[in-house]
């Protein structure tokens, strides 16, 4: 069972443009949720992360939402340059816990 | 360079043979975690160590796995009699855990292929 549900699978914009990725998950006791990001042949590097005491969090170009009532979350990338194509994964954890990722989106920005 | 490493970065392997993968984490870091990641999805959780002590397992961690952190810095994971399903690429990551802080840093990852 996944716990963590991620979409969409992939997505292509247009350099500039603001993609959204969105998660959604089950378990209330989830209290940290980080999001990744991913070049092929490399490891996951990490971006930003909430918790759910806050609605929103900014980072840079990088903004996670974040729906407590309606368990879920989403990533933002504002400005988004051709550099910023790669997977992206979502996550969360309980206290101190392992990661529960989503499946992945691949991100393409066309120049 | 101060982040995660992991060796070898790449493994190659016939069936039936064992394999160990070493992860160093960050410097203080007192948990280490290992996660398998296979084409196309998320990393998946494997298992975890504070400081020498394992402290959970996946059910994906069968008996032919085995990991190890035996002075609570480096880490090893072996994987005995491999087999096809096994090939994927192994993420190790750390963090210094304490009450709020769950940040995890992973490394490059063990890509093992095995034919």
């Amino acid at each position: 069972q996944q716990q963590v549900k991620q979409s969409p699978q992939s997505l292509i914009v247009q350099k500039g443009g603001i993609p959204i990725i969105n998660c959604a998950y089950e378990n209330t006791a989830f209290d940290y949720f980080p999001w990744y990001q991913q070049f092929p042949g490399k490891g996951p590097a990490l971006l930003i992360a909430i918790r759910p005491d806050v609605s929103e969090k900014k980072e840079g170009r990088f903004t996670i939402s974040f729906n407590k009532s309606a368990k879920q979350f989403s990533l933002h990338i504002m400005d988004s340059q051709p550099g910023d194509s790669a997977t992206y994964f979502c996550a969360a954890s309980m206290p101190g816990n392992q990661f529960y990722f989503g499946t992945g989106t691949s991100l393409t920005v066309i120049p | 360079d101060t982040g995660v490493s992991q060796d070898p970065r790449h493994k190659i392997t016939k069936r039936g043979q064992n394999v160990t993968f070493r992860c160093d984490p960050i410097s203080e870091h007192n948990r280490l975690y290992w996660y398998r990641q296979t084409l196309g999805q998320g990393p998946e959780f494997l298992t975890y160590f504070q400081n020498e002590a394992q402290l959970e397992k996946s059910r994906l961690l069968s008996d032919r796995f085995s990991a190890e952190r035996p002075k609570g810095s480096f880490s090893t994971l072996e994987i005995q009699r491999t087999e096809q399903g096994d090939s994927a690429m192994y993420l190790c990551a750390s963090s210094f855990w304490r009450e709020g802080s769950n940040e995890q840093f992973f490394g490059p990852g063990t890509r093992l292929t095995v034919l």
